[in-house]
């Protein structure tokens, strides 16, 4: 069975950088095709794919956010990192990772509210 | 970016009957190499995650009921619940996986009528 559960902050504030870890199980990071990818939701909105990366540390971003975020994998504790910079109220969302079989998001984990405020 | 736009944005249906929820991409996400839609559909009923529905346009998950149907391709998908049971009430979005930044569509919510 594969489990994914985010941690980190739950408040930050403008201009903070925030850093989201991912621990999974049931898989593991160095398999052919497998990734771990991060995508938000804004309440009440719909989902923002983040960054992914892969069993090879190829790594995916979303270009408008490329310039702030960065996605690292530790195989041997089964976690992954998503740090992002200059964060901003707009940046409040629940954060979800994911896991990625051969491209496709199988599952989530339940998801962290981070909310930016001063 | 590839733009996925679905339609309608909210729909009502009674119990027992069809709902059909629209997907469009931008741009083909067929892989013609392999001839697969990267394209998946996802319910998120509220307080939780989105669950994984349908890939490949029309590969249904792992213990997802059978009234749950996907199809389409190049540009245009469909997902098809064909007999609506109350606990099918959700917003269902679906996805392009075909490049990155992958895309969601805006979500349709879906209720009873």
């Amino acid at each position: 069975q594969i489990t994914l559960k985010e941690s980190g902050p739950t408040l930050v504030k403008p201009t903070q950088t925030l850093t989201l870890t991912c621990t999974f199980s049931g898989f593991s990071l160095s398999t052919s095709g497998v990734g771990v990818g991060w995508i938000r939701q804004p309440p009440g909105k719909a989902l923002e794919w983040l960054a992914l990366i892969y069993w090879d540390d190829d790594k995916r971003y979303s270009p408008s956010l490329e310039s702030r975020l960065i996605i690292t994998k530790d195989t041997s504790k089964n976690q992954v990192v998503l740090i992002m910079t200059n964060m901003d109220p707009v940046d409040t969302a629940t954060y979800y990772c994911t896991h990625v079989s051969t491209t496709v998001t199988t599952t989530w984990g339940q998801g962290t509210l981070v909310t930016v405020s001063s | 970016d590839i733009v996925m736009t679905q339609s309608p944005d909210s729909l009502a249906v009674s119990l027992g009957e069809r709902a059909t929820i629209n997907c469009k991409s931008s741009q083909s996400v067929l892989y013609r190499s392999n001839n697969n839609n990267y394209l998946s559909w996802y319910q998120q009923k509220p307080g939780q995650p989105p669950k994984l529905l349908i890939y490949w346009a029309s590969t249904r998950e792992s213990g997802v009921p059978d009234r749950f149907s996907g199809s389409g391709s190049g540009t245009d998908f469909t997902l098809t619940i064909s007999s609506l049971q109350a606990e099918d009430v959700a917003v269902y979005y679906c996805q392009q996986y075909y490049s990155t930044p992958q895309t969601f569509g805006q979500g349709t919510r879906l209720e009873i009528k």
